[in-house]
């Protein structure tokens, strides 16, 4: 059963830092991962999606890496911002069906 | 403008009385899905549906129902509601086209409290 884990669970930085979140998975028979945001009682953004056969994927100062052979992906977060506040979620579909399964998110607090 | 839409929002029933949680997309997309987020565990997939008349079990499908009968519509349907059902119900949609999946979109959440 696929299984994924999000480090750090919670994460504190000053305004202007870089940044990275990582998550990781057991099974890298994979299809996609896929970043979302989430901000408190809202539901999910999502940010970037890779495909299997990609690498990284960028969106404005984001940018996402994917090494399927070692299970992991991070995601870069540059310059951060205040409004970059929020939880971050990783959620990787299986290859071999069609299941979505997520990681239990790192919490973002970037402070002014 | 291309949303998720989910009725109810917020809802407090009783153990053991059925219910419905509706989830519509006016986006065209082949998949759905239904989730549940709970403190401590996070975001579990409870079913997802490739296309109409075509569903599978997530991770957590014991308890619940699906149904898709229009490309639309992918409701929720908890027959006998026990309290461990209690929290908060994500839908989402995106297109498939093959074997390529997309970016999911999801719907505002519905907070289910049985008592």
């Amino acid at each position: 059963k696929q299984e994924v884990t999000q480090i750090p669970a919670a994460l504190s930085v000053p305004e202007g830092e870089n940044l990275v979140l990582n998550c990781s998975f057991t099974d890298s028979a994979i299809y996609n991962l896929q970043w979302f945001r989430q901000d408190p009682g809202k539901g999910l953004t999502s940010l970037l999606l890779i495909q299997s056969s990609q690498r990284e994927q960028t969106s404005g100062r984001l940018n996402a890496s994917l090494d399927k052979s070692s299970g992991r992906s991070t995601l870069y977060i540059a310059a951060s911002q205040p409004g970059d506040s929020a939880t971050y979620l990783c959620a990787v579909e299986g290859g071999s069906n069609y299941k979505l399964t997520f990681g239990k998110g790192t919490l973002l607090t970037v402070n002014p | 403008e291309a949303q998720v839409t989910q009725n109810p929002r917020y809802l407090i029933t009783v153990t053991g009385k059925k219910l419905t949680v509706t989830c519509s997309q006016n986006m065209n997309h082949e998949y759905m899905s239904w989730y549940r987020q709970d403190p401590g565990l996070g975001l579990r997939q409870i079913y997802y549906s490739m296309n109409v008349e075509v569903t599978d079990k997530g991770d957590v499908p014991e308890g619940y129902k699906v149904s898709r009968k229009e490309k639309r519509n992918f409701p929720l349907i908890l027959e006998s509601p026990s309290p461990n059902q209690t929290s908060l119900y994500f839908c989402a949609s995106s297109p498939w086209e093959g074997r390529t999946s997309y970016e999911q979109y999801f719907g505002p959440g519905t907070r289910l409290t049985v008592t």
